[in-house]
Formats: C-alpha cells, sequence, structure tokens
C-alpha cells in the first residue's frame, strides 16, 4: 500500500463547478500535511497547508481528518487556470515529505 | 521563478554509466532536498541535507547519494545506472527545515537510461 494515495483521476469538469480531492495517508507518525500543485511540465508549486481545525484560501478549502487519516481539498467556481496536477503532500518529524501521486484536472469551457 | 536551478536540464546515460546532477539553491536557504519524479507518478524523497549534512533519506539503494557544499549548492551522484532510474529529478531548497511545508522546486533534470 502507498504511503500516500489519492484520487486517480483525471477530473474533467466545466468552468464554475465544484470538484473535490480525497487523499488518505497510512502513516499515523505523519506531522504536516499541504496540497501543493504541479502544472504540465513544471516543478510543484505549494498550494496550501492543511490544519486539523479546516482552512481556506479564496476558492479553496482543505481538510483533514487525523482520526481517519483523510485530507480534502474543495475548488469552487473552478477557472480554466485550475487546471493542474493537484498533489497530497504529508511530512514526518524527520522532515522528509511524502507526495501522493497526484490528480490531474482539466477545467473545461 | 523559484531561484533554484539545476543543471543539465536533459541528458541520457546508458545502463551503468554514472550521473551528477547539480542545485544551486534560492539565495538564503540552507537546505536542499532531492526527489525523483516518474511519469505519471509523485515525486519520491531521495534525501534531504541540512548544512552540508545528510539529514534524512527515503528508500533509494546507497548508489544514490549527495553532497551539500558550503555555498548551500548540492549534488546528486547516481552510479551503476539503471533502466528504472529515467526520471525528473527534481531539487527543492527551503530555509531551515521546511517546517513552513513550503520547498521551492527547480525545474529539473530529465534523465533518460538507454
Amino acid at each position: 500500500r502507498k504511503e500516500v494515495e489519492q484520487d486517480p483521476g483525471p477530473f474533467n469538469v466545466p468552468e464554475g463547478a465544484t470538484v473535490a480531492f480525497n487523499c488518505t495517508y497510512s502513516n499515523s507518525a505523519s506531522q504536516s500535511f499541504f496540497w501543493y500543485r504541479q502544472d504540465c511540465r513544471k516543478e510543484p508549486k505549494l498550494l496550501m497547508s492543511v490544519y486539523s481545525s479546516g482552512n481556506e484560501d479564496g476558492r479553496f478549502t482543505a481538510q483533514l481528518n487525523r482520526a481517519s487519516q483523510y485530507i480534502s481539498l474543495l475548488i469552487r467556481d473552478s477557472k480554466l487556470s485550475d487546471s493542474a496536477t493537484y498533489l497530497c503532500v504529508v511530512k514526518y518529524n524527520n522532515n522528509d515529505m511524502r507526495f501522493g501521486a497526484g490528480t490531474r484536472l482539466t477545467v473545461k469551457p | 521563478e523559484t531561484g533554484v536551478t539545476q543543471s543539465p536540464t536533459h541528458l541520457i546515460k546508458t545502463r551503468g554509466q554514472q550521473v551528477t546532477l547539480r542545485c544551486s539553491s534560492q539565495s538564503g536557504h540552507n537546505t536542499v532536498s532531492w526527489y525523483q519524479q516518474a511519469l505519471g507518478q509523485g515525486p519520491q524523497f531521495i534525501f534531504q541535507y541540512y548544512r552540508e549534512e545528510e539529514n534524512g533519506r527515503g528508500n533509494f539503494p546507497p548508489r544514490f547519494s549527495g553532497l551539500q557544499f558550503p555555498n548551500y549548492s548540492s549534488e546528486l551522484n547516481v552510479n551503476a545506472l539503471e533502466l528504472d532510474d529515467s526520471a525528473l529529478y527534481l531539487c527543492a531548497s527551503s530555509l531551515g527545515l521546511a517546517t513552513t511545508g513550503e520547498l521551492f522546486f527547480g525545474e529539473g533534470s530529465r534523465l533518460t537510461v538507454l
């Protein structure tokens, strides 16, 4: 079983749609959690951190359930520019960060 | 741009050869992490260097080795190349031990092993 598992995707949605990505992690020692975004043929970039209380950044909402070892990302009012691969990331105490395989999103006009 | 530069951007090697990849971290960053990203997969942690010492390693064999220099730039060396080593190698820099979770990635070195 992979340490970080994500919805396989791809997700193809129309502009304005709401889309949700799920992620589970297997190691309960995971310390911190993040979503990164990777555009095609580009490097990953931090999208947002994920806090236990849930957190929002504009159209993006992240949730964490430590008991279920589950992380989610919700994107509201999708834009064409949201098309990318979304990577779920967990960080351990020794500072190594484990990435999921990513979920590809395509937003269509 | 992140300010993290990697070289070379592309290279082709044959099985059994050795390769050295280079990374210059963002100004002021003292930590460098290396990742391997195979096609269609997420980045896989190879190791991290903090102030010139290895500070954590993923599940990669000893033929993957690295160095960090006093100016915090870094090298990734891979010996006895195998076909499965073909991938994008990403370097990421951070200030300290990335407690905020923000890694600044370079654009990567794409290695093809024939």
